[in-house]
Order: structure tokens, then sequence, then C-alpha cells
């Protein structure tokens, strides 16, 4: 069973340069996380997908930060310009929500570097 | 919005001693509390989960407690290894109807020493 997907592992990049992260959830989960790891801020919800539709996007800094997720397979999270207090490592997770409380699965991140 | 408090912030064991992380919540609407596991360089992976219907649940060496009253669940790791050397976090539910939004806490680094 393939988890969710991240790309790239790694993403080193100039300030001011677009940063498109993408994600590929499992198969048949029907809610997409964006989260965002610091050591200062811990794990952050940054916004929440329900059936591709944007839920709640409270936890997105700023509006340079954006999100999209065209199909059931596929979401990206861009930011542009990019600063460097963006660094960090940036986790994808989806659920399937049946009866009662899913657990979210996290795909492995996209450790960000913005020099 | 949940709030959720976790103490704490770094734990260290001896191989075979017992680690207890615990965490404290604000909004009593919801019914599902789980643990995740994060390794370095991986994702949290959900490691065992309650709901406040018991006060307690035991998969294998992983225990969980759950006072209701009091609004705080733990974790208990029993006979601790090596190998479970890892930042533990736990979370609620944030507060909204649909129940899948999850708020973390801010998570401990467990160091197990062999």
């Amino acid at each position: 069973d393939a988890g969710v997907i991240q790309s790239p592992r790694h993403e080193v990049t100039e300030m001011g340069q677009e940063v498109t992260l993408r994600c590929k959830p499992i198969s048949g989960h029907d809610y997409l996380f964006w989260y965002r790891q610091t050591m200062m801020r811990g794990l952050e919800l940054l916004i929440y997908f329900n059936n591709n539709v944007p839920i709640d996007d409270s936890g997105m800094p700023e509006d340079r930060f954006s999100a999209k997720m065209p199909n059931a397979s596929f979401s990206t999270l861009k930011i542009q310009p990019s600063e460097p207090r963006d660094s960090a490592v940036y986790f994808c997770a989806s659920s399937f929500r049946r009866s009662g409380n899913q657990p979210q699965h996290f795909g492995d991140g996209t450790r960000l570097s913005i020099l | 919005q949940q709030q959720v408090k976790q103490s704490p912030q770094s734990l260290i064991v001896q191989k075979g001693g017992i680690s207890i992380i615990n965490c404290a919540y604000e909004n009593t609407a919801f019914d599902y509390f789980p643990w995740y596991q994060q390794f370095p360089g991986k994702g949290p992976a959900l490691l065992i989960a309650i709901r406040p219907d018991v006060s307690e649940k035991k998969e294998g060496r992983f225990t969980i407690s759950f006072n209701k009253s009091a609004k705080q669940f733990s974790l208990h790791i029993m006979d601790s290894q090596p190998g479970d050397s890892a930042t533990y976090f736990c979370a609620a539910p944030a507060g909204e109807t649909s129940g899948s939004r999850l708020t973390f806490g801010e998570g401990t680094q467990l160091t197990v020493n062999p």
C-alpha cells in the first residue's frame, strides 16, 4: 500500500523565488491536510480539504501562501514570494472519515530552506 | 480553538524503564485522542488512540490513560527500549463538527539510553 507521497523531499532556494510543494494522498481518502513543522511553533495546520474543497485555511500565514487540490489524487502548496522565515518541514496528511474519527496518515515531508 | 498542552518537552529514560508523557486539553465536545510517534526525517505516525468512554487503552507496551473530568490523558511506555527514542505528539480534535481536524501538542522528545 502506497502511503502519502510528497515531493520534493528537500528544497533549497533563494528568497523571493516561487516554491511549489506537491502531495499525493492515499487513494480513497477524502481529507487532505497541509502542516508546517518548526522548532519554535511545533506542528501547525495550514489548510485542509474535504473532497477537494478547501474547508479551513485560517492557518495559512499570509497571502504569499496558497494551496490547491485540483483532483482527489493531487494537491499543491505554493509560496510566492518565499522568505527565509518560511524555512520549515512541510507535511501533507490524508484521512478517510467513515463512522467516527480516523487517523491522519502523514507523508515524510518536504524540508524547505529559503536562503 | 482547541488548545493542547503537552509535558515534558524532553525525557530521558533508561532501557527497561517507564516513560510517561502528559497532555491536557480544553474542548470536551469531541471523542478521539490520538498519540503520534515521529522519527527523524519521517512524518508523524499514529501510535495509539483512545475514546473517552474508556479510561485506559493498552496496545503492547503502550498505554493511554484518560481522565475525562480533569481533561487530561497520558501515554505510558512500559519497558522502554532504545528503538522507542523519538518525538511523541498528543492530539485532540480542534473543536469543529467534522471532527477530522486535530490540534497537536508541542511534542516530547524521548531518549531511551541502552
